[in-house]
C-alpha cells in the first residue's frame, strides 16, 4: 500500500524557515514526481511546484520561486520542501502528492504551518 | 499561465439529484484535467483523471466530460457523503493550475 506521511505541524517565526518532510512507503519516489500543493485558511488548492526525486529537478509557480525549496532523499524515500522568509501570508495546510500511475494519485494528510510572532 | 475556471463556486442539491460543475480551460489542455473532492480537514481525494476516467474505488455515479475546453464533473444520483468542495486540475502545462473550486451542500 502506497503511503505518504508528513511531518508535525510547524509554527514558525517571521523571517525564518521550516522544511516540511514527505516520507514515502510502498513505493519508490525513484520513479515519480514529487508535488506540493497549499491551501490558505479557508482558500483552495494552490500548486507549488514539483520535484524529479531521480535527478532532482525542479519546477516552480512563479511565485514560489524564492519561497520554496523542493529537494528529495531517494535513500530514504523521502521528499522535502523547505519554506524560507516566513511571513503571515505563508500560513497554510501543505500537502505533498505523487504522481505514478497519472498526476497526484497519492497525497499525504497535510501539515499545518502557521507563522506568527 | 493556463487559467481555470470552475461554476458554479457553490450549490445546493437535494439527495437524489443529478448534479454537474464545469471547468472552462483559457488554452487547449487536451484530456490533462482531473476532479478531486475535499472534505473538511481532509486531504483531496482524486475522483476523475484524464477528463473521463474514474479514479479507483470512487463510485460510478460519478463520471467526467469534455466538450471542447469544457470539462465537467456529474454526479448522477447525489449521495449525503459527496458533500464536499469539489477542485479541477489541469496538468498540461506548468504551473500547474486549480479551479477555485465548488462547495456542494445539501439542500
Amino acid at each position: 500500500e502506497v503511503q505518504l506521511q508528513q511531518s508535525g505541524a510547524e509554527l514558525g517565526k517571521p523571517g525564518t524557515s521550516v522544511k516540511l518532510s514527505c516520507k514515502v512507503s510502498g513505493y519508490n519516489i525513484r520513479n515519480t514526481y514529487m508535488h506540493w500543493v497549499n491551501q490558505r485558511p479557508g482558500k483552495g488548492l494552490e500548486w507549488i511546484g514539483r520535484i524529479d526525486p531521480a535527478n532532482g529537478n525542479t519546477i516552480y509557480a512563479e511565485k514560489f520561486k524564492s519561497k520554496a525549496t523542493l529537494t528529495a532523499d531517494t535513500s530514504s524515500n523521502t521528499a522535502y520542501m523547505q519554506l524560507s522568509q516566513l511571513k503571515s501570508d505563508d500560513t497554510a495546510i501543505y500537502f505533498c502528492a505523487m504522481s505514478v500511475a497519472t498526476d497526484f494519485d497519492y497525497w499525504g494528510q497535510g501539515v499545518m504551518v502557521t507563522v506568527s510572532s | 499561465d493556463i487559467q481555470m475556471t470552475q461554476s458554479p463556486s457553490s450549490m445546493s442539491a437535494s439527495l437524489g439529484d443529478r448534479v454537474t460543475i464545469t471547468c472552462r480551460a483559457s488554452q487547449d489542455i487536451g484530456n490533462y484535467l482531473s476532479w478531486f473532492q475535499q472534505k473538511p480537514g481532509k486531504s483531496p481525494r482524486r475522483m476523475i483523471y484524464g477528463a473521463t476516467n474514474l479514479a479507483a474505488g470512487v463510485p460510478s455515479r460519478f463520471s467526467g466530460s469534455r466538450s471542447g475546453s469544457d470539462y465537467s464533473l456529474t454526479i448522477s444520483s447525489l449521495e449525503s457523503e459527496d458533500m464536499a468542495i469539489y477542485y479541477c486540475l489541469q496538468s498540461i502545462q506548468y504551473p500547474y493550475t486549480f479551479g477555485a473550486g465548488t462547495k456542494l451542500e445539501l439542500k
